[in-house]
């Protein structure tokens, strides 16, 4: 089957520091891999995506590389900032069923 | 160009009552999607349309809830009647037909829904 594991929340970081949320994900067949971030309030916003093994996805300091041999798509940023403060989800999507499949998600709070 | 729209963006209804969402998709997606998100996890299906047509609806509570995209646009989400167990955030997204575009998903901000 498909299914997406994420680190438990919540994270909480100062400001600056580096930000590791771990993702793994069980599929069959070759998914895209995905980061949504939700802000307090709001919907669902892509972070970033990788499509295939060895991609890196990357957007506003954010960055995750799909690993296919540890089946992982970890989340780093060098250095967070309050702003980056969210519920961060890690998902996958299985061409064969057109489904998103996303994990429970992982909250972020980042301390002045 | 305007997102999703979702609203209500919150509704309070009591046990028994019946509720209704509304989605309007980003112009051009035929592909439309409702979610269901409770409180600390991640969204999960409840149906999906490409254009008019429900294509997997396997994950939506039939006995209570209902879903139809009139003319392959719009579309309504009903409860009815509601239950306590229902309360969550009901979440729509759109996209293209083949969901690795460049965006993936679109979704709406959402409707947050409690039932006392």
């Amino acid at each position: 089957g498909n299914s997406v594991t994420q680190m438990e929340g919540p994270v909480t970081l100062s400001e600056e520091a580096f930000l590791t949320i771990n993702c793994t994900y069980t599929a069959t067949g070759y998914p895209s891999l995905f980061w949504y971030v939700q802000y307090p309030g709001e919907g669902l916003q892509l972070l970033l995506k990788a499509t295939k093994a060895d991609d890196k996805g990357s957007n506003k300091g954010f960055e995750a590389t799909y690993r296919k041999e540890t089946t992982s798509f970890h989340l780093e940023k060098g250095s967070v900032q309050v702003s980056d403060s969210a519920v961060y989800f890690c998902a996958l999507v299985n061409y064969n069923f057109n489904k998103f499949y996303f994990g429970s998600g992982t909250k972020l709070n980042v301390k002045p | 160009e305007a997102g999703v729209v979702q609203s209500p963006r919150y509704k309070i209804i009591e046990k028994k009552q019946p509720v209704a969402f509304w989605c309007n998709p980003i112009s051009g997606h035929n592909t439309l999607y409702w979610y269901r998100q409770n409180l600390g996890q991640g969204p999960e299906l409840l149906i999906r349309y490409e254009n008019e047509e429900a294509v997997d609806d396997s994950q939506l509570p039939k006995d209570r809830f209902s879903a139809e995209r009139l003319k392959g646009v719009d579309s309504t989400l009903k409860i009815q009647p509601a239950e306590l167990g229902d309360s969550a955030v009901y979440l729509c997204a759109s996209s293209l037909a083949i969901p690795q575009g460049e965006n993936g998903y679109t979704f709406g901000s959402g409707t947050r829904l409690t039932v006392v």
